[in-house]
């Protein structure tokens, strides 16, 4: 099993739609989570960060996490063509906030 | 800031060739970290470093791989000798202690082709 895992995608949602981006993580220690997106050719950028449970909102941008399950998700609202890209779910462990387990990510297609 | 610099951005050589790849972290931060990205495997852990010192190098691949930090602006993976499964975007990143976000800052990265 997969320390992170994550549909690879691609998924495709209409210009507007909300998309809605999943991963589960093994580990039930795990503290802190992390969304990052990654444009084709370039590197990964920080999005969003949730270390509790619930829901984290920043702009069209909204984190959940429900650490009884061992799932987190994103949520991008109003969604644009601009928001195609990879998107990496990636989790730390208990005690170890720079140690980064990274998913291998989900393809978003925005289709103007 | 310039952000993290990496060097060289593309890399060609062939199998058994010894490679080094740079990487300047932003000033100021206290972590850096080598990762290894490909299609199959996504993006990996290599080793990462704390004020100049490794702290888990438990990604590293193998004895082949070997990784340097001499001080607080400078760091080298070294591959010797390489092969041609060594092929991959190799990133560096940096991050500070005091950020609460623990956010990562990566560089463009080093597309590693071995022949």
């Amino acid at each position: 099993q997969k320390e992170v895992e994550q549909n690879s995608g691609p998924l495709s949602v209409p210009e507007g739609a909300i998309a809605s981006l999943n991963c589960t993580y093994s580990d039930r220690g795990s503290q802190s989570f992390f969304w990052y997106r990654q444009y084709s050719g370039k590197s990964p950028e920080l999005i969003m960060f949730i270390y509790s449970n619930g829901d984290k909102e920043d702009g069209r941008f909204t984190a959940q996490l429900n650490k009884a399950s061992q799932y987190v998700s994103l949520l991008i609202r109003d969604s644009q063509p601009s928001d195609s890209a990879t998107y990496l779910c990636a989790v730390t462990p208990f005690g170890g906030y720079q140690k980064v387990t990274f998913g291998t990510g989900t393809k978003l297609q925005v289709i103007p | 800031d310039a952000g993290v610099i990496q060097s060289p951005r593309h890399e060609v050589t062939e199998m058994g060739q010894e490679v080094t790849l740079r990487c300047k972290p932003i000033s100021g931060h206290d972590y850096l970290f080598w990762y290894r990205q490909t299609m199959m495997r996504g993006l990996e852990l290599l080793i990462y470093f704390n004020n100049n010192v490794p702290i888990d190098d438990s990604g590293m691949p193998e004895d082949r791989f070997s990784a340097k930090m001499p001080n607080a602006s400078f760091s080298t993976l070294k591959i010797q000798p390489s092969e041609p499964r060594d092929s991959a975007v190799y990133f560096c990143a940096s991050s500070f202690l005091g950020d609460s976000s623990y956010e990562q800052y990566f560089g463009p990265g080093t597309r590693l082709t071995v022949t």
